[in-house]
């Protein structure tokens, strides 16, 4: 069974910033949250993790709350290549959840 | 980022037969590989993770005689889907895992898909 519950769906604007919620009000102290995406037919791709501290990169930002109970994706500047299914994840096997649609609209 | 990569990415085949799909990692030494299904609309259900020279460790549910994991090298592990039935027919997806599992992110084959008629 997956460890973390996400809306199933969401839509956003493009050009506008995409907050993705994810609950792990079960995760362990030494389990990393990842976030992955997975575009029609194709394989997950890697987006970020993190342990405590705010990440970001060159795709996104991972807020983590400070008790670790959920954590928040952020695309900055959503764009049509962006709609896919985006998955949150805290176990090391990866066991994903029905993770959240995320559909951008022009 | 690494890159692994599946082959074949679409394969059809007749019901009774068996089917090969190879997960290759090009860039790097894969200690640790792991092998997904997913249905339509579905998501990635883990099937087995398969270890560098050890024998692979199924999830519940899974048979083991039925879809046979290799793991001969740091590079290559291989799924195969013995006397397939076309209840087999998916998505089928490896990833493998660059650093230590707790702290690095795995990455994904572009998957397989399989049909059985």
């Amino acid at each position: 069974d997956a460890k973390t519950t996400q809306p199933p769906s969401m839509d956003c604007a493009e050009g506008r910033a995409a907050n993705l919620p994810c609950n792990h009000s079960t995760i362990s102290g030494n389990e990393y949250v990842y976030w992955y995406r997975q575009i029609h037919s194709q394989g997950p791709q890697y987006i970020i993790h993190g342990l405590k501290n705010n990440e970001t990169n060159e795709m996104a930002s991972l807020i983590i709350t400070e008790d670790r109970k959920s954590s928040t994706l952020i695309l900055p500047h959503a764009t049509l290549r962006d709609t896919a299914v985006y998955y949150c994840i805290v176990d090391y096997k990866l066991s994903f959840g029905a993770g959240t649609t995320v559909t951008v609209r022009a | 980022g690494a890159v692994v990569s599946q082959h074949p990415s679409r394969v059809i085949c007749k019901s009774g037969t068996s089917v090969k799909i190879e997960c290759r990692s090009l860039d790097f030494q894969a200690t640790t590989m792991f092998w997904y299904r997913q249905f339509p609309k579905q998501s990635l259900m883990l099937m087995a993770t398969s270890n560098e020279g050890s024998k692979a460790t199924y999830e519940q549910g899974v048979e083991k005689d039925k879809f046979l994991i290799n793991h001969a090298s740091l590079t290559l592990s291989t799924l195969t889907v013995t006397s397939a039935h076309p209840e087999d027919s998916s998505f089928y997806i490896c990833s493998a895992a660059s650093q230590g599992l707790r702290t690095g992110e795995l990455f994904f084959g572009e998957g397989s898909r399989l049909t059985v008629l």
